[in-house]
């Protein structure tokens, strides 16, 4: 598993409140993504770091920010959370560099009522 | 723009009989190639790679699949499925021109009946 903890694995919260995720690995690599997981929708990337303090938006990045203070932690947080932003929440990381092999965390599924 | 394309929303097969998951991609270039499987209630597994050279790749649990540039199709394969192998299947593509980004199917999910 590479080491990929994300926390909390479950969450409820309510509409308008701010909730962080976070993503932990134990192997130092420099590439790291958030991704959301929604039926029919496959995999969609929210943000991405390509080390500390290097993000960048990726396809579906609206309501999210991230931020990566250091290289075995990457936050992931929704601003004011929305019912649209009910879904499974996985992070994953690059070995070998950028888009050679992703590897992932179990996943966080959060409900926004 | 990079995509991933699997036609097949949901496939089922018996238990024994060979399997063959449609993958196809849109990419401008020799891509990286992908197949994850997920089973319920957990994250993604990866099954086989494809960076270059041999086009046909073996992975882990019996997994086959084979890069047809031709085609731009990268189609997983079982010959003989096991119950186990009932799960969600995903393709997709990585590589230098994606942007730092895996591109993802919209995934096949696999039943196998006794």
């Amino acid at each position: 598993d590479a080491g990929i903890t994300q926390s909390p694995r479950h969450k409820v919260t309510e509409t308008g409140t701010p909730v962080t995720l976070r993503c932990h690995q134990t192997e130092n690599h420099r590439y790291m993504y958030w991704y959301r997981q929604d039926p029919g929708h496959g995999l969609r990337l929210i943000h991405y770091s390509y080390g500390v303090k290097d993000t960048d938006k990726g396809e579906v990045s609206d309501g999210y920010s991230v931020s990566r203070s250091k290289t075995e932690d990457f936050l992931l947080t929704l601003e004011s959370a929305t019912s649209s932003q009910t879904s499974v929440y996985f992070c994953a990381i690059s070995v070998g560099g950028p888009n050679t092999e992703a590897f992932f965390g179990q996943g966080t599924r959060l409900t926004v009522v | 723009a990079q995509s991933v394309t699997q036609p097949d929303i949901h496939i089922t097969v018996s238990e024994g009989a060979s399997l063959e998951l449609r993958c196809n991609y849109s990419y401008g270039a020799t891509p990286y190639l992908f197949w994850y499987v997920q089973s319920p209630g957990q994250g993604l597994q990866l099954l086989l790679k494809y960076f270059s050279g041999d086009t046909l790749v073996q992975g882990i649990k019996g997994f086959e699949a084979e890069f047809k540039r031709s085609q731009s199709s990268f189609n997983l394969r079982k010959p003989s499925v096991h119950w186990s192998d009932a799960a969600e299947y995903f393709c997709a593509v990585g590589g230098k021109n994606t942007g730092n980004q895996f591109y993802f199917g919209t995934g096949t999910s696999l039943t196998v009946i006794p």
